[in-house]
């Protein structure tokens, strides 16, 4: 069965340094998102992502985080300047061709800890 | 803006019981409801997707419901396994926006 990979699938990072997050979604999946669970929390959406731009963000989704489709393949999300309360798994996610119709796949997710 | 609650929190059976797992939600124009299963420390795998105009939907030993105008749904597992312990989370789509909105999960712990 096709599937949603992360990489990588845990980070620890310093405060205040970049990190991306990669993604590869399913190859004939259009809408991409990432959600977010903190520990022990609820998953949270963050953004979508449809037609080479943005479709919705969160109010989670602030300045610090952005979101790429660099190439055919990939999609990232950067946070800059990682904060404590970053710390998250942080799941990639597509869905075929009807926007609301389809199930969503997700990814084993990245686990970011921020230290 | 969309409230998605679980009940209960955990549960905990015998090997071989039947169980219910309720999802409530506050806005009924939803696209679809998804239940998903979380591992942990793992990715959420999809076990069931029911589009708004659908009553419910089956997958081997699990049966959902989606009853939009009282904003609820279930999860019935039949027979349960020990290899059915996870959390179980269900999922509002927007109708509109098309981002999902999580439960809390429900914690399923079946003794063998």
């Amino acid at each position: 069965e096709p599937e949603v990979t992360q990489t990588p699938s845990h980070q620890v990072t310093q405060m205040g340094q970049e990190v991306i997050l990669r993604c590869v979604p399913i190859s004939n999946h259009l809408y991409f998102y990432w959600y977010r669970q903190i520990l022990g929390q609820k998953v949270e959406f963050l953004v979508s992502f449809y037609n080479n731009e943005i479709s919705e963000k969160s109010e989670i989704f602030d300045d610090q985080f952005s979101v790429e489709r660099p190439d055919g393949s990939n999609f990232t999300l950067k946070i800059r300047s990682t904060k404590l309360e970053d710390s998250a798994m942080y799941f990639c996610a597509s869905s075929g061709v009807e926007l609301s119709g389809n199930t969503i796949y997700f990814g084993e997710g990245s686990w970011l800890t921020v230290v | 803006k969309q409230e998605v609650t679980q009940i209960p929190a955990a549960l905990s059976v015998p090997e071989g019981e039947n169980l219910v797992l309720n999802c409530s939600f506050t806005d009924s124009a939803i696209y679809n409801l998804q239940w998903f299963r979380q591992d942990p420390g793992k990715g959420l795998t999809s076990l069931l997707l029911i589009q708004s105009s659908q009553r419910e939907q089956t997958s081997g030993r699990l049966n959902a419901s989606l009853d939009k105008s009282s904003g609820r749904s279930t999860l019935y597992i039949a027979a349960s396994q020990p290899g059915d312990s996870a959390t179980y989370l269900c999922a509002m789509r927007d109708a509109n926006a098309g981002k999902s909105t999580f439960g809390d999960g429900t914690t399923l712990t079946v003794k063998p």
